[in-house]
């Protein structure tokens, strides 16, 4: 399977724990997004990165979120001390490049805040 | 003005018509349009981009492009019940980065 991958599917945390969310691009996709996205909501980009590089992080929240893309390993977003608020289903994209470079979705990560 | 805008619908579509999706966007920079399919709880999966104007054909879907009108579009003949889903549409603005609209609701009526 060379899709997109996240783990966990589903991830229960209480308010003020850290919530950790894995993205594994597609087999030759240098290139990784993240997306949140609330229910009956769009899709709001929050963070775009490259190997070791942060190339665009205008989307996310200035406090107790971030990300990474290692040299080896997948990408994570990581969410510190929880709120309700930040209850959403978490998409990750890969592609090849930027601009006209499709990116293609994982299968996504539900957070549920309780 | 919204980057990428869309009629949330619904829309409905008797099964076997043409059913067509409609996207503006502001950018006139921009050089790749997306169409995006999300069924209800799931991620969404990409089902045409084009990059030229005119229009792109692929099985029972085509997009159109009109840069001059910033105007893209989503046709999807003889409809079937499996297609109700909502239609991302999808923009690279000239920084590169991606915008996407807030999608319309497609149903397909048996």
């Amino acid at each position: 399977n060379a899709g997109v991958m996240q783990n966990p599917r589903h991830l229960v945390r209480r308010r003020g724990q850290e919530a950790r969310l894995r993205c594994s691009p597609m087999k030759g996709h240098s290139h990784v997004y993240w997306y949140r996205q609330l229910p009956e909501e769009g899709l709001k980009f929050m963070v775009y990165l490259q190997k070791e590089n942060i190339i665009d992080e205008s989307g996310m929240p200035k406090e107790r979120f971030s990300a990474e893309f290692p040299k080896e390993g997948p990408s994570i977003l990581r969410i510190q001390q929880v709120v309700r608020g930040d209850s959403a289903a978490y998409f990750c994209a890969s592609s090849l490049g930027t601009g006209e470079y499709e990116q293609y979705f994982g299968p996504g990560t539900r957070l549920t805040v309780t | 003005q919204k980057e990428v805008e869309q009629n949330s619908g619904p829309l409905s579509v008797p099964e076997g018509a043409i059913a067509s999706l409609n996207c503006t966007y502001s950018d006139r920079g921009s050089q790749s349009f997306f169409w995006y399919r999300q069924y209800s709880g799931k991620s969404p999966e990409l089902i045409m981009f084009i990059y030229s104007n005119g229009d792109k054909e692929d099985g029972r879907f085509t997009a159109q492009l009109n840069k001059a009108s910033q105007y893209v579009s989503l046709l999807i003949r003889d409809s079937q019940p499996s297609d109700s889903a909502t239609y991302l549409c999808a923009v690279n603005r000239r920084d590169d980065k991606i915008i996407f609209g807030k999608g319309t609701r497609l149903h397909i009526l048996p």
